[in-house]
């Protein structure tokens, strides 16, 4: 099966800088990569994902970028602010109904004010 | 509509103890799962279904049972409770549909075996 790597496991930044989070799969049929953001006793929330067909997507403060031939995928967050402190999931799937998530092991965000 | 929710928020069992974690959606979704998070673990798959009727196993299915008689409803059965099941179980859904597979989780049950 897929299995997902996710470094680092912690990381610390000062506000208004920025954070960069890795993950990468081993299946290369897995073509679908979500971002989930959980924050202190609160459920998973999706913040972004990707598609294999796609090699750069924004969202205002947030990027995702997937090399499908060395097998990761980043996660950029720039100019962070204290309520980015969380814990962020990478998943790998593949794009279709009935579809598996493999989940990274986690990344713990602080952003120091 | 709620989304998905999850009963109890918080349980306490004995070693042996049998318990149903309940999960219900109110979204027409037809795929749910069942994820335990454990510390430096990440989330990992118990079961799933892709409809009423059907389920199937994930990566820890050992110790659990599910069943889907209903689009809105999956519970997750612990037949003999054991210290290692101690975890926080979330239950997610997703529509399935053409490009919709985000996953919609429950606010998770916190679940101690003593």
């Amino acid at each position: 099966g897929e299995n997902v790597e996710q470094h680092p496991s912690t990381l610390s930044v000062q506000e208004g800088d920025s954070a960069v989070i890795k993950c990468t799969y081993s299946d290369s049929a897995s073509n679908y990569f979500p971002w989930y953001k959980q924050e202190l006793g609160k459920r998973p929330q999706l913040i972004i994902d990707i598609r294999s067909n796609v090699g750069e997507k924004k969202d205002q403060r947030i990027a995702v970028t997937l090399n499908k031939t060395a097998k990761h995928f980043s996660l950029h967050i720039t100019e962070t602010q204290p309520e980015d402190s969380a814990v962020y999931f990478c998943a790998a799937s593949m794009d279709q109904p009935g579809n598996q998530f493999y989940f990274g092991t986690g990344t713990s965000l602080t952003v120091i004010p | 509509n709620a989304g998905v929710t999850q009963t109890p928020k918080f349980q306490v069992l004995k070693t042996g103890q049998s318990m149903t974690l309940q999960c219900a959606q109110d979204m027409n979704h037809e795929y749910m799962s069942w994820y335990r998070q454990d510390p430096g673990m990440g989330l990992r798959l118990i079961h799933y279904s892709v409809g009423a009727g059907i389920t199937d196993q994930g990566e820890v299915p050992n110790g659990y049972n599910v069943s889907r008689s209903t689009t809105e409803d999956f519970p997750l059965r612990l037949l003999s409770a054991a210290p290692s099941q101690t975890s926080v179980y979330f239950c997610a859904s997703s529509d399935g549909g053409a490009g919709r597979y985000e996953q919609y989780f429950g606010p998770g049950t916190r679940l101690t075996v003593t």
